[in-house]
């Protein structure tokens, strides 16, 4: 089976500060990693994903940043917090790149006053 | 780009009447759909998926969907809904990505609320 563990669960960070959020994955190898962020429980805005180690595709231009430093391993930082960047993360992997669907971590809810 | 629409905030049913959650998609080419379901701080949970094939998908919880070309459409439905499918539901579509893998879209996200 998929597991995919992801730590902290929950973060509250003062505006400034940095961040790191990690995924990791159990299961599986080789797989497709996607980072995905949801505010104030609604839609799920996509931030990056990867296909193997250190190769990240990003999104959407902002203050974050993702790592693969390993293959079951996918980091999501920041060097400085905003307000805006408080919001649930996501974590997911696709272990068929052909037809597969996504399996999906617990998440980290972050909160940035 | 592939794109999903689901034009519901919010969709209200008594237990044990039939439920639908719409999804509208935007895709060149054949779609890719999916529909996840999610509670309360959770994480999302995969129900079901149209690949190709029948345009009817059973899925987990006795959810299905149908999958209907001409109207671009994949709503989400169940004969007898329970007051414990109240949760938050997601339509999704697979899209090209970069480095020759996909990347999954997301609607918005329609909440489910069954009453007692």
């Amino acid at each position: 089976s998929q597991t995919i563990h992801q730590w902290p669960a929950t973060l509250v960070q003062p505006v400034g500060s940095p961040l790191s959020l990690e995924c990791t994955v159990e299961g599986t190898s080789n797989p497709n990693l996607y980072w995905y962020r949801q505010a104030a429980g609604r839609g799920l805005q996509l931030l990056f994903y990867s296909v193997g180690i250190g190769q990240i595709s990003s999104e959407v231009p902002q203050n974050l940043s993702a790592s693969r430093p390993q293959d079951r391993q996918f980091i999501l930082s920041s060097k400085k917090l905003l307000l805006s960047d408080s919001g649930f993360y996501l974590c997911a992997q696709n272990r068929d790149r052909r037809t597969g669907e996504l399996f999906f971590g617990e998440g980290s809810r972050l909160t940035v006053l | 780009a592939q794109s999903v629409a689901q034009p519901e905030d919010q969709v209200n049913v008594a237990e044990g009447n039939p439920l639908t959650v719409k999804c509208t998609y935007s895709v060149s080419g054949n779609p890719y759909l999916f529909w996840y379901v999610q509670y309360p701080n959770r994480g999302l949970q995969f129900l079901l998926k149209y690949i190709t094939g029948d345009n009817l998908v059973k899925g987990s919880y006795g959810f299905e969907a149908e999958f209907n070309k001409s109207q671009t459409s994949f709503h989400l439905k169940k004969p007898s809904a329970l007051v414990s499918d109240s949760a938050l539901y997601f339509c999704a579509v697979r899209d090209f990505g970069r480095s020759g893998t996909y990347k999954y879209i997301f609607g918005t996200g329609t909440r489910l609320k069954v009453l007692a």
